[in-house]
């Protein structure tokens, strides 16, 4: 049984390009949330698909911006790439079953992304 | 807003010895409660976590206590390990399943 898988594991691009980051969520998981991890802080919420739709979002600015496939699989777009952009980013995985109320959310192994 | 405070931002223990991380949440309507550990490098881990229908909950050496009156949990180990050192993340959702971390505490347990 495959946990959450991501990749590329390492990436560096220069200002103003374009990103694309994937996520493949664990096996029988149907969300997949996205968040940004500065070094030494605590991840910061991004979005979050259920259903290929947006469910919620953060505080970020509409140059990140995501998509999620018939297979649960989601992907990552940050467009205008800034210095401030350098992080690691990390999905993570949960089900959702009828209701509302926080579930487990497992994380991937994060993609590292330098913008130089 | 939404806001989650964690403390201390480290903490040194010795071998052995007892180690509680404590947190503050502030969105009322939370109703579970995470801990994640994260070692140099890799993914933050669920280690435990508690539904707030529940006070207290024990896995072995690791312990969570939930205070939903004063919007308080806290993380307790025991005994520990220098293999528990890492850095500890409480987080509490918020709206749909939005996790709001905390900012982390880095244990370091000397042999």
């Amino acid at each position: 049984d495959a946990g959450v898988t991501q990749s590329p594991t390492h990436l560096i691009k220069t200002r103003g390009q374009q990103v694309t980051l994937r996520c493949s969520p664990k096996s029988g998981h149907d969300t997949v949330s996205w968040y940004q991890q500065a070094l030494g802080q605590g991840p910061q919420f991004i979005f979050q698909y259920y259903e290929e739709e947006e469910r919620q979002r953060g505080n970020f600015p509409d140059r990140f911006s995501g998509h999620q496939f018939p297979n649960y699989s989601s992907e990552l777009n940050v467009n205008a790439l800034l210095l401030g952009d350098s992080a690691l980013y990390l999905c993570a995985s949960s089900f959702l079953p009828t209701g509302t109320g926080g579930r487990e959310q497992y994380f991937g192994p994060g993609t590292r992304l330098t913008v130089t | 807003g939404e806001n989650v405070e964690q403390h201390p931002s480290t903490l040194s223990v010795q071998e052995g010895d007892s180690a509680v991380i404590k947190c503050t949440y502030s969105d009322s309507a939370s109703n579970y409660f995470p801990w994640y550990k994260q070692e140099l490098g890799k993914r933050p881990q669920l280690i435990i976590d508690i539904r707030s229908n529940v006070g207290e909950k024990k896995d072995q050496r690791i312990a969570v206590t939930l205070n939903k009156t004063a919007k308080h949990f806290s993380l307790h180990i025991t005994e520990t390990q220098p293999e528990d050192s890492a850095v500890y993340f409480c987080a509490a959702p918020t709206g749909f399943q939005k996790l709001v971390f905390g900012t982390g505490t880095r244990l370091l347990v000397s042999p």
